[in-house]
């Protein structure tokens, strides 16, 4: 299995303002991936970064508002820009295990509340 | 596009009780894997089991047991003997195997938030 660590665990952000997120694997992985989750809601996946290549984006979002980097394999960051109180969420990466079975491991997330 | 839909919202059982919640999916994917994770109060996501779509074995680990049907497109998660420390909200996902760079992302349906009462 993959640990995965995030930073900050949590933040409160002034409106307008960027906050960037840090996620750090214990090992070396291609895929990962950046999911949002909005007060009771589900996941929602905000971007695949894998190193090497510009992140993919899904429906929604868009690099201007969460732009991504993805150094190395075993780091990568989220910037969450200009934010708006909509923007409070739970910020999570997550990582593909090198395993056969296409295993996906999650970081804590970060808890990130906008004034 | 790939769908899943967990229709129960909220579940509330008693201790000791067995619950069963419902996922199911659809894709056009032949190749294909499911996933229940757990989300405790504290916010982090606990694997509990991945299945791929070759394999309909059901599958028992503890008071946990998965029920997979591909001819219903369904993937049905059962806790037998319900503890308080279940009680959690669970999410079934679903992602294909191969493809575009984010062909392994997860495909989350909503939730059920399951509370266990002593």
């Amino acid at each position: 299995s993959a640990v995965i660590s995030q930073k900050p665990s949590r933040d409160i952000c002034q409106r307008g303002t960027s906050l960037t997120i840090q996620c750090q694997v214990d090992s070396q992985v291609t895929m990962m991936f950046w999911y949002r989750q909005q007060p009771g809601q589900s996941l929602t996946l905000i971007a695949t970064a894998n190193q090497g290549s510009e992140a993919t984006y899904e429906s929604g979002f868009v690099i201007d508002k969460f732009p991504i980097s993805r150094p190395n394999l075993t780091f990568s960051t989220l910037t969450v820009s200009n934010m708006s109180p909509e923007d409070s969420s739970i910020y999570l990466c997550s990582v593909v295990g090198q395993g056969l079975y296409n295993e996906q491991f999650f970081g804590p997330g970060t808890r990130l509340t906008v004034l | 596009a790939q769908k899943v839909t967990q229709a129960q919202t909220e579940i509330s059982v008693v201790e000791k009780e067995d619950v069963t919640l419902d996922c199911v999916y659809e894709t056009r994917d032949t190749t294909y894997y499911l996933f229940w994770y757990k989300q405790p109060p504290s916010g982090e996501l606990v694997f509990l089991i991945r299945r791929n779509s070759f394999d309909e074995q059901n599958e028992i680990s503890g008071r946990y047991s998965w029920n997979f049907q591909k001819s219903t497109s369904s993937f049905n998660f059962t806790i037998t003997a319900s503890q308080v420390v279940d009680s959690a909200v669970y999410f079934c996902a679903l992602s294909e195997a191969v493809g575009s760079n984010s062909g392994y992302a997860l495909n989350f349906g909503k939730g059920t938030s399951l509370l266990v009462t002593p």
